[in-house]
C-alpha cells in the first residue's frame, strides 16, 4: 500500500518529444508537489497544488505543466524536452501544505 | 526570502562515532525545521523536526538543536551504524517564505565499517 506512487520509474526519450509522469497519493491529503532533484541532489520544488491554488516555481519553464484531474492525483506533462530535463521527478503529498512531506520513490527522466 | 546553507556536503565517519550535520537559515521569522533522509534509489523520508519553541529534541540515536538567536539547527545522530548511510537534507520553513519548505543542499553521510 505505497502512500505516493509515481510511473513510470524510468523514461528515456528523445530531446524535442513530450512526456507524461503521473502520481497518485491515498493519504488523502490536501497539498501534492512535485520537485527535481538534479545530478548534484539538489531539491527544487517545481509545484505545489491544492484544490484552492497553483503555485509554480517562477524559474520553472513553461514547458512543465501539472495536471490535476482529482485531489488524489497530480500528474506533470513536459513539452519539447531538453538535455537538461534530464533529473529525477518526485512527487510529493502533505497535510494542509505545512508539516511532514510524503515522497514517492521518483522517477528518473533521462532526456538523450 | 530564505536562504539555508548546509555543511559539510559530505561526511565521512567511523561505525560506532556519532555525527553531526550543521545548517544556517537566514529568515528569522522561519519556524519549522524538519530532516529529511534519502536513500539510495528513494525519495526523501521525514526523520525528525523541529519547531520554534524549543531548542532541543530527540528520537532514540537522533537528535535536533535549534538555535534562534545563531539561526542555526544541526542534526546530531550518536551510535552511528551503516544503514545511516544516506543523504540527509535540512529545510526551513516560515512566512516569509509562503509556507514552502526552504531546503539544504543535502549532505552525504558514509559510514565507514
Amino acid at each position: 500500500d505505497t502512500a505516493v506512487s509515481q510511473t513510470p520509474k524510468y523514461l528515456v526519450t528523445q530531446m524535442g518529444n513530450d512526456k507524461s509522469i503521473k502520481c497518485e497519493q491515498n493519504l488523502g491529503h490536501d497539498t501534492m508537489y512535485w520537485y527535481k532533484q538534479d545530478s548534484k541532489k539538489f531539491l527544487k520544488i517545481m509545484f505545489s497544488y491544492n484544490n484552492k491554488e497553483l503555485i509554480i516555481n517562477e524559474t520553472v519553464p513553461n514547458r512543465f505543466s501539472p495536471k490535476s484531474p482529482d485531489k488524489a492525483h497530480l500528474n506533470l506533462h513536459i513539452n519539447s524536452l531538453e538535455l537538461g530535463d534530464s533529473a529525477v521527478y518526485f512527487c510529493a503529498s502533505s497535510q494542509d501544505g505545512a508539516g511532514e512531506l510524503f515522497f514517492g520513490e521518483g522517477s528518473r527522466l533521462t532526456v538523450l | 526570502g530564505e536562504n539555508v546553507e548546509q555543511h559539510p556536503s559530505t561526511l565521512s565517519v567511523q561505525e560506532g562515532d556519532s555525527a553531526v550535520i550543521k545548517c544556517t537559515y537566514s529568515d528569522s521569522a522561519s519556524n519549522y525545521f524538519p530532516w529529511y533522509k534519502q536513500e539510495l534509489g528513494k525519495g526523501p523520508q521525514l526523520i525528525i523536526d523541529i519547531r520554534s519553541n524549543v531548542g532541543e529534541k530527540k528520537d532514540q540515536r537522533i537528535a535536533v538543536t535549534l538555535n534562534k538567536t545563531a539561526k542555526h539547527f544541526s542534526l546530531h545522530i550518536t551510535e552511528t551504524q551503516p544503514e545511516d548511510s544516506a543523504v540527509y537534507f535540512c529545510a526551513a520553513m516560515g512566512q516569509d517564505s509562503n509556507y514552502q519548505l526552504i531546503w539544504g543542499a543535502g549532505t552525504k553521510l558514509i559510514i565507514k565499517p
